[in-house]
């Protein structure tokens, strides 16, 4: 079973700070990888997948990059509705499907 | 649109049985894979099983294998769960999420709809 570790575990930042949220792969998951955001009492939402590409109608503030182990999801400047809870979540090796454990993103 | 609508959630005993249902509309539900997934309270997410569109190939994850069942009704456009034995740990929203989303195969588990998810708790 390949275990993402995500951090940092929470992060408080300002509107109009960058954000940079981090997943790590304990093995190579290639750029099978995809984010998610959650806001209290919601379903999560797509964000990013194959490690890089937007899904339909996320804002291009929102990017993602890496390969193989490691992965970065950045939010160039954060709006008051991007705080959330932030999952990433591997497809490159199933079952089981896996996610991290979520980081949290915080108004400071 | 797409819609995913669960349904069949509420208040067990350990050891007993419930069975959820999701609703999908604004897709052809028999070409795509589903997924179940859930989430403990103030907990992260967790897969819980895979149907194939055909039903041919099913998954599960290893806290839930011989005692859950996930099945579907093409015809109907229902995916099911039924959850047996239930365990206080099996405290979760179940959200039912369409496979396939930006992907070749429509049985890959990037899951670009989701359901608003069903409530299972324990009664004390």
């Amino acid at each position: 079973e390949i275990v993402l570790t995500q951090s940092p575990a929470t992060l408080s930042l300002s509107p109009g700070e960058r954000a940079t949220l981090s997943c790590r792969a304990s093995q190579s998951v290639s750029s099978s990888l995809a984010w998610y955001q959650q806001k209290p009492g919601q379903a999560p939402r797509l964000l990013i997948y194959d490690a890089s590409n937007r899904a339909t109608g996320i804002p291009a503030r929102f990017s993602g990059s890496g390969s193989g182990t490691d992965f970065t999801l950045t939010i160039s400047s954060l709006e008051p509705e991007d705080f959330a809870v932030y999952y990433c979540q591997q497809r490159s090796s199933w079952p089981p499907v896996t996610f991290g454990q979520g980081t949290r993103l915080e108004i400071k | 649109q797409v819609q995913l609508v669960e349904s069949g959630g509420g208040v067990v005993q350990p050891g007993g049985s419930l069975r959820l249902s999701c609703a999908a509309s604004g897709f052809t539900f028999s070409n795509y894979g589903m997924h179940w997934v859930r989430q403990a309270p103030g907990k992260g997410l967790e897969w819980v099983a895979f149907i194939r569109y055909d039903e041919s190939t099913k998954y599960y994850a290893a806290s839930v294998k011989g005692r859950f069942t996930i099945s579907r009704d093409n015809s109907n456009n229902t995916l099911y769960l039924q959850m047996n034995s239930l365990r206080a740990e099996d405290t979760a929203v179940y959200y039912c999420a369409k496979g396939g989303g930006y992907c070749s195969s429509t049985s890959c588990p990037f899951f670009d709809y989701w359901g608003q998810g069903a409530l299972v708790t324990f009664s004390s």
